[in-house]
């Protein structure tokens, strides 16, 4: 079938390199924040989380930045392995519910 | 054993016909929701639910129902299945005490013929 990483904006990077996968929210009420990584076959898993009282957040090997002023999220991945190849969804709490980007695929080569 | 199961992972269907996809979660989270994802459109809302008795609409509900019939049960229901319903369908629950994050299912392909 189809795989839902056709269409996508596509950053690839060399194993070691550090990622950058950048997201434009929509809602400049939005008060939360995720980060969602998607490998193939399988549902999106969460990697991070930012409030919006926050400008940065560091977890293993993964920051997020927000900067509400233009409405940017960004995630930045160390030192970047195969194993995080995968489509990258922002999310946004725009009420009760998460409204979702349109996501990132990153190729990472060995 | 997963957390949030969905079944079945693949159906192929037929135009017109019903289908139902189902839901159950073990995580003891209060809400659970649908989404539909396709290619380049990212994960879309169609239903969700805050607790047995709350059903809400999300932004595509058009042509789907839904039934929550216990806590850790989240049905999605395609009443007359057309094609262009195909797509992934991923269930998510989140717990409304302890964060906002939410945990998906392994997701239900849908084929509709």
């Amino acid at each position: 079938g189809e795989s839902v990483g056709l269409h996508l904006p596509t950053l690839s990077v060399q194993e070691g390199d550090n990622s950058i996968i950048n997201c434009a929210y929509s809602n400049s009420a939005s008060d939360y924040f995720i980060w969602y990584k998607q490998e193939s076959g399988k549902g999106p898993q969460f990697i991070i989380d930012i409030r919006s009282n926050m400008d940065k957040r560091q977890g293993q090997r993964v920051t997020v930045l927000l900067n509400k002023t233009v409405k940017h999220l960004s995630l930045q991945i160390a030192a970047t392995q195969p194993g995080d190849s995968a489509v990258y969804f922002c999310a946004e709490r725009d009420g009760s519910t998460l409204t979702f980007g349109k996501g990132t695929m990153l190729l990472v080569s060995p | 054993d997963a957390d949030v199961t969905q079944t079945p992972r693949n159906r192929i269907t037929k135009t017109g016909k019903r289908i139902m996809l189902e839901c159950s979660q073990t995580k003891g989270h209060d809400r659970m929701y649908w989404y539909r994802q396709d290619p380049g459109l990212g994960l879309r809302l169609i239903y969700y639910s805050f607790d047995v008795k709350d059903i809400n609409k999300g932004e595509i509900s058009d042509g789907y129902s839904v039934s929550r019939q216990a806590q850790a049960k989240f049905s999605l229901s395609l009443e007359s299945a057309i094609p262009n319903q195909t797509a992934l369908y991923f269930c998510a629950t989140s717990d409304s005490g302890t964060g906002f994050g939410y945990t998906f299912g392994s997701g239900t392909r849908l084929t509709v013929v």
